[in-house]
């Protein structure tokens, strides 16, 4: 079956300095999966960061930004300078390409960010 | 737009007695996702369904869960003799019929005790 790996938690990185959250996948079935990060927030519900359906494209939201590659069936999660307001949960997820609709979802195990002072 | 809603919030079984979760999707979107979230599994997909139709249900365990979606406004998942493995956050989310996001809902808590 499909399957995602990414980063173990909890990360801890200090206010202004980069992140990197790495994710990678397989997809048995699909040849070219949609790939996203969904963030869960303190005290929220999981909510869409960014989505990238197209291989070699890059998404970005929020200051975050990821890429998709295809040959080395990655996805990492990049921000140059992380904040407070960023602690949250971050999860890597890919679904089969449909068109107009949603698939089912594979997701990561998670990961936790904490930002800390410098 | 209130977002996808769920009920209960919380739910407390006895091992053996049977609990309804209910979503109601976020107006106008065509598709209905359920998934269950524990510490040792993570998030797992069990069942969808496409303008109520029920497209995918790989990831129900055959005995005991079924889903159902009676109407658009909302979808209901039966666990009948719960017992402890089942406790979770179970989730609901909808999609519209473009784009493919998925909108969560903030999850109903299942203790099996």
């Amino acid at each position: 079956g499909d399957s995602v790996t990414q980063t173990e938690g909890p990360v801890t990185v200090s206010e202004s300095e980069s992140l990197i959250i790495n994710c990678t996948y397989s997809a048995t079935s699909i040849a070219y999966p949609n790939l996203f990060w969904y963030v869960r927030y303190p005290g929220e519900g999981l909510q869409l960061l960014l989505k990238v359906i197209t291989a070699g494209q890059k998404g970005s939201s929020r200051g975050f930004e990821a890429t998709y590659n295809k040959e080395t069936t990655s996805f990492h999660l990049q921000k140059a300078s992380v904040q407070e307001s960023d602690s949250a949960v971050y999860y890597c997820a890919l679904g089969a390409p449909q068109t107009g609709f949603a698939s089912a979802l594979t997701f990561g195990s998670g990961t936790k960010v904490i930002p800390c002072l410098p | 737009n209130a977002g996808v809603i769920q009920t209960p919030r919380h739910k407390v079984t006895g091992k053996g007695q049977e609990a309804t979760l209910w979503c109601e999707p976020i107006s106008g979107h065509s598709a209905v996702f359920w998934y269950r979230q524990t510490i040792v599994q993570g998030l797992e997909f069990l069942t969808y369904f496409r303008n109520q139709a029920p497209i995918d249900d790989s990831g129900m365990p055959k005995e005991r869960f079924s889903a159902q979606m009676p109407n658009q406004s909302h979808s209901t998942l039966k666990i009948q003799s719960t017992q402890p493995q089942d406790s979770a956050v179970y989730l609901c989310a909808s999609s519209p019929s473009t784009g493919g996001e998925q909108y969560f809902g903030p999850g109903t808590r299942l203790t099996v005790l």
